[in-house]
């Protein structure tokens, strides 16, 4: 069984500061994995995933993130953050052969100008 | 761009009544998802659906839940009996393989009396 844990459930950022939004797995099996963000009252877009090759991967709106294997990581970064950013980030795996995706509980992302 | 829509998107019930929550898939989509998300936790995972069969369950899709491809474009979840602990946003999504990216849809809030 996956399970993902995201600690911080907010994050307040100036706007154009960087940010990062921390996400660690465990998992027995080699694991894909995944960062959606939700905006209010929409529902759930991949910002990007990382399913094998390149630790770091590139995604949507200029944000990024790095797979660390030994730390069982998928921390989300981003250099300088818009108002726009201000959302509910989830970092998600999906293991081995499951079908479904385990989720974070998610963090918000408030962007203070 | 081509994406999951959910309806309704929200719906008020009395404990014990039968809810039906419908998705439209994108449409050259093979895998059929639905998701639930109770209020301040986690995204969970309920059943996935391909080839007109459930592929996954997991353990909260008992027996008072069940999936449905009535025709080429709906995927219906149906809730036999609510209870009050049914209320949660219900996600729908697709994929065009399992192990492609799942797209969500905006959800349908579930509020059961």
């Amino acid at each position: 069984a996956q399970s993902v844990t995201q600690l911080d459930s907010q994050v307040p950022v100036f706007e154009e500061a960087p940010v990062e939004l921390r996400c660690n797995y465990s998992s027995s099996v080699s694991v894909y994995l995944f960062w959606y963000v939700q905006y209010p009252n929409q529902g759930l877009q991949l910002l990007l995933k990382y399913l094998s090759g390149s630790t770091l991967v590139k995604g949507i709106n200029g944000f990024e993130a790095e797979f660390n294997k030994s730390q069982t990581s998928f921390h989300l970064r981003k250099p300088s953050v818009h108002i726009s950013d201000t959302a509910e980030y989830f970092c998600a795996v999906r293991g081995g052969g499951a079908d479904g995706l385990t989720f974070g509980k998610g963090t918000h992302l408030i962007i203070q100008p | 761009e081509p994406e999951v829509t959910q309806t309704p998107s929200h719906q008020v019930t009395q404990m014990g009544q039968e809810v039906i929550l419908r998705c439209v898939p994108i449409s050259n989509h093979l895998y059929f998802y639905w998701y639930r998300q109770i209020l301040g936790q986690k995204v969970e995972f309920l059943v996935s659906f391909y080839n007109n069969e459930i592929s996954e369950k997991s353990e909260i899709f008992d027996d008072q839940f069940s999936v449905e491809r009535p025709d080429g474009s709906n995927f219906t979840l149906k809730i036999r009996s609510t209870k009050l602990e049914d209320s949660a946003m219900y996600f729908c999504a697709s994929s065009t393989s399992v192990q492609e990216t799942q797209y969500f849809g905006p959800g349908t809030r579930l509020l059961v009396l």
